[in-house]
């Protein structure tokens, strides 16, 4: 089956840091981009960065850019968003998600809970 | 580009036809996905590229749609249909998605 499990998140201070992972499995990681999309409390869904499969190009969203870095270890089936100097506006649910060739979305994981909070 | 959805809520009952409109703020061609959200879940990608139905999405469900104006429509609503759903455009980083239309029980 394929799958998408998200773990890391919680509760934080402002300014402080979390690292997000997502271990992947029933598919060949490695071949796939692989992205977060987060989604605060009540509100849409909003991209927040991209990593290709051989892991030498990001993207991210302008909201998140010089704080937040996407890194995957294809050895271990895995996706990392390391998370620094978070926001109250960081909190929200964050999803990994696969891409099916094109940029839209085929697997998603079932989302970690980040709370920024003071 | 922004994507703009309407309407933000729509209340139908079952068996009715439903149609959601995704627009865009210039042409993003055919690249164009919709997904399916239900409370407490992760979106469920239904179509992409405009029009091309996912595997094992019922096949009440179509687009269309390409350029700037893009439609999601669902023959006869079920029960397991009442949902949130959000349009997103591909063609270019950022990605974006459009507000969401939450389709309620009339």
């Amino acid at each position: 089956e394929v799958q998408l499990v998200e773990s890391g998140g919680g509760l934080v201070q402002p300014g402080g840091s979390l690292r997000l992972s997502c271990a992947a499995s029933g598919f060949t990681f490695s071949r796939y981009w692989m992205h977060w999309v987060r989604q605060a409390p009540g509100k849409g869904l909003v991209w927040v960065s991209r990593i290709n499969s051989d892991e030498r190009t990001t993207n991210y969203a302008d909201s998140v850019k010089g704080r937040f870095t996407i890194s995957r270890d294809n050895a271990k089936n895995t996706l990392y968003l390391q998370m620094n100097s978070l926001r109250v506006e960081d909190t929200a649910v964050y999803y990994c998600a696969r891409v099916a060739g094109d940029s839209f979305f085929d697997v998603w994981g079932q989302g970690t809970t980040v709370t920024v909070s003071s | 580009i922004q994507m703009t959805q309407s309407p933000s809520t729509l209340s139908a009952s079952v068996g009715d036809r439903v149609t959601i409109t995704c627009r865009a703020s210039q042409s993003i061609s055919k690249w164009l996905a919709w997904y399916q959200q239900k409370p407490g879940k992760a979106p469920k990608l239904l179509i992409y590229a405009a029009s091309t139905l996912q595997s094992g999405v019922p096949s009440r469900f179509s687009g269309s749609g390409s350029g700037t104006e893009f439609t999601l429509t669902i023959s006869s609503l079920q029960p397991d249909d009442f949902a949130t759903y959000y349009c997103q455009r591909y063609d270019d980083y950022p990605l974006t998605f459009g507000g969401g239309t939450k389709v309620e029980i009339k």
